[in-house]
């Protein structure tokens, strides 16, 4: 059973331009997490996603980021006009469907680079 | 209230020797505990999870002694080992509708030959 894959595993964009990032997470998972981490940080929560439907968006910021779970395909983490504070590695987790969904497994990130 | 406070930033073991880490929390609605092991440019791995009905939970090496009035948990690695040496975060969620995990900080661990 593959583990969560996260790609690009690099992504550099200079500022303005937008940043697609993407998440398959686990055979029989259809619940999906994103995660920021800044340089020398922890990780923090953005927004949880089930199939179709975002369920808690309260650590995403406002403006330019947006996610997407479709009900085929990976998830979609987007962000428009990249600036240079966006550079960080960002993580994708994801749990089951059946019972024991606190168990969150995650993916081995995306680092932005915005230069 | 939602933070996790986690302490030491870093930490030295030498090998064979005992690493604490200690989180501490004020939402006593948190009711699942894991601990997360962070090698660079990887992603984090879960080590080990506890919930508050439980005071310790022990997978090999790895041991998590929960104080539920005291509002802190900690981990302690037994027999420390160089390839132990990476970043350990604690956290905590809240089960219901979202299970979002609050992160500590983190303790960059390295253990000495």
């Amino acid at each position: 059973n593959a583990g969560v894959m996260q790609n690009p595993r690099h992504l550099v964009r200079r500022r303005g331009q937008e940043a697609r990032l993407r998440c398959s997470p686990m055979k029989g998972h259809s619940h999906v997490y994103w995660y920021r981490q800044l340089p020398e940080e922890g990780l923090k929560f953005m927004v949880y996603l089930q199939k179709e439907n975002i369920i808690d968006e309260s650590g995403m910021p406002k403006e330019r980021f947006s996610a997407e779970f479709p009900k085929e395909g990976p998830s979609i983490l987007r962000i428009q006009q990249v600036v240079r504070g966006d550079s960080a590695a960002y993580f994708c987790a994801s749990s089951p469907d059946t019972g024991g969904t606190d168990t969150q497994y995650f993916g081995p990130g995306t680092r932005l680079t915005v230069l | 209230q939602q933070q996790v406070k986690q302490s030491p930033q870093s930490l030295i073991v030498q090998k064979g020797g005992i690493s604490i880490i200690n989180c501490a929390y004020e939402n006593t609605a948190f009711d699942y505990f894991p601990w997360y092991q962070q090698f660079p440019g990887k992603g984090p791995a879960l080590l080990i999870a506890i919930r508050p009905d439980v005071s310790e939970k022990k997978e090999g090496r790895f041991t998590i002694s929960f104080n539920k009035s005291a509002k802190q948990f900690s981990l302690h690695i037994m027999d420390s080992q160089p390839g132990d040496s990476a970043t350990y975060f604690c956290a905590a969620s809240v089960g219901g509708a979202t299970n979002k995990l609050i992160f500590g900080t983190g303790t960059l661990l390295a253990v000495q030959p």
